[in-house]
């Protein structure tokens, strides 16, 4: 059983570009969040996807979106960097209906 | 009232001691309580969790006490090693819609050989 795999590790991006994260969800599990966990804080969720389709979104500028695959594979874009996106960011697997999300490893996406 | 408030912020202990981190939530509607354990360099993963009937939950060394009425939870982990040095985020959530997660701020925890 695999678990969540994040790509990149790390990443360096200049204020206003665009960046893609992804995720790879753990075997079995069809439910797709990420979550945003700036230096010294809690994750911070900012939405999630079942069936490919965003199911629930938390307190984030539309300039964040994502998209989810058939594979239950994920995406997270963000537009139009900011400094303050500088943050780990996390991709957590579960199965619909249930409790216990699978989290990778993060991105640490720095904008400078 | 969305807040799940975490303290203490840091805590250093013995090794052999107990570590206490405390939680304390506003919305009654939470119905699932979680505790994260997060290496540097590595996301955060589930250690134990409770519902609000319970009051107590021991898995090995690590105990969650509840106070319904109170409104708080807290961590226990007994007998506390080196390797348990880590931060720690106790969180909230709904069992239903998205099972999303209210997280607290983090407890960072050392342990002391």
């Amino acid at each position: 059983e695999t678990g969540v795999t994040q790509s990149p590790t790390h990443l360096i991006k200049t204020r206003g570009q665009q960046v893609t994260l992804r995720c790879s969800s753990q075997s079995g599990h069809n439910t797709v969040s990420w979550y945003q966990q700036a230096l010294g804080q809690g994750p911070q969720f900012i939405f999630q996807y079942y069936r490919e389709e965003e199911n629930g979104r938390g307190n984030f500028p539309p300039r964040f979106s994502g998209l989810q695959f058939p594979n239950y594979s994920s995406e997270l874009n963000v537009n139009a960097l900011e400094l303050d996106d500088s943050a780990l960011y996390l991709c957590a697997s579960s199965l619909a209906g249930l409790h216990g999300y699978t989290f990778g490893s993060g991105t640490r996406l720095t904008v400078v | 009232q969305q807040q799940v408030k975490q303290s203490p912020q840091s805590l250093i202990v013995q090794k052999g001691g107990i570590s206490i981190i405390n939680c304390a939530y506003e919305n009654t509607a939470f119905d699932y309580f979680p505790w994260y354990q997060q290496f540097p360099g590595k996301g955060p993963a589930l250690l134990i969790a409770i519902r609000p009937d319970v009051s107590e939950k021991k898995e090995g060394r690590f105990t969650i006490s509840f106070n319904k009425s109170a409104k708080q939870f807290s961590l226990h982990i007994m007998d506390s090693q080196p390797g348990d040095s880590a931060t720690y985020f106790c969180a909230a959530s709904y069992t239903s819609g998205t099972y999303k997660y209210i997280f607290g701020t983090g407890t960072r925890l050392k342990v002391l050989a």
